[in-house]
């Protein structure tokens, strides 16, 4: 099956500076990925996704890159705020079907 | 708004008890799943469905079961609990072509 790694495990951050977290996958029939944020007490939330047919997607301060050649995709954040620091996800599916899932990323932002 | 919800948010449970988890979406998804969430370990699929009484097993569906009756219902069970099931499960639902939407998820215990 999938393997999904995601690193680095915690990344701490000052407010204002870009946080960058790393994904890698082993299944080259992937073609969906998702990343998502857990705030504390909650269920983790879509916080944008990108498809193998592209190779960059942006929404405002969060932007996801994708090398197929390579196998790896990131989460870029700029200007990073304190209501950023969560754990973040991601994850890897081949047509929408089981979801595999990174072990998480924990960012704190200190104002 | 889509919602999904489980039935408790906290539960603790012995040894040996059977156990029933709930989840009930409202947006009328055909996909639904159940995962773990462990420190370190991320999210982790124990089961899904995608249509009603159809069931496919994740990566960790030893001791579990489900059951879906409605297609807004997935319900997870553990036949009997031991304490190596003590995490978080969350309980996701997604159209068959679309983005998960996760539960807030039930922290269960077995002592």
């Amino acid at each position: 099956g999938e393997n999904v790694e995601q690193h680095p495990s915690t990344l701490s951050v000052q407010e204002g500076d870009s946080a960058v977290i790393k994904c890698t996958y082993s299944d080259s029939a992937s073609n969906y990925f998702p990343w998502y944020k857990q705030e504390l007490g909650k269920g983790p939330q879509l916080i944008i996704d990108i498809r193998s047919n592209v190779g960059e997607k942006k929404d405002q301060r969060i932007a996801v890159t994708l090398n197929k050649t390579a196998k790896h995709f990131s989460l870029h954040i700029t200007e990073t705020q304190p209501e950023d620091s969560a754990v973040y996800f991601c994850a890897a599916s081949t047509n929408f079907n089981k979801f595999y899932f990174g072990s998480g990323t924990k960012l704190n932002v200190k104002p | 708004d889509v919602k999904v919800t489980q039935s408790s948010r906290y539960l603790v449970k012995r040894t040996g008890e059977k156990v029933f988890l709930e989840c009930v979406q409202d947006m009328d998804h055909e996909n639904m799943f159940w995962y773990r969430q462990d420190p370190g370990l991320g999210l982790r699929l124990i089961y899904f469905s995608y249509d009603v009484k159809m069931k496919e097993k994740g990566d960790i569906p030893e001791g579990y079961s489900v059951s879906r009756e409605k297609k807004e219902r997935f319900s997870l069970i553990l036949e009997s609990a031991s304490t190596n099931q003590t995490s978080m499960y969350l309980c996701a639902s997604s159209p068959p072509v679309g983005e998960q939407y996760f539960g807030p998820g039930t922290r269960l215990t077995v002592t």
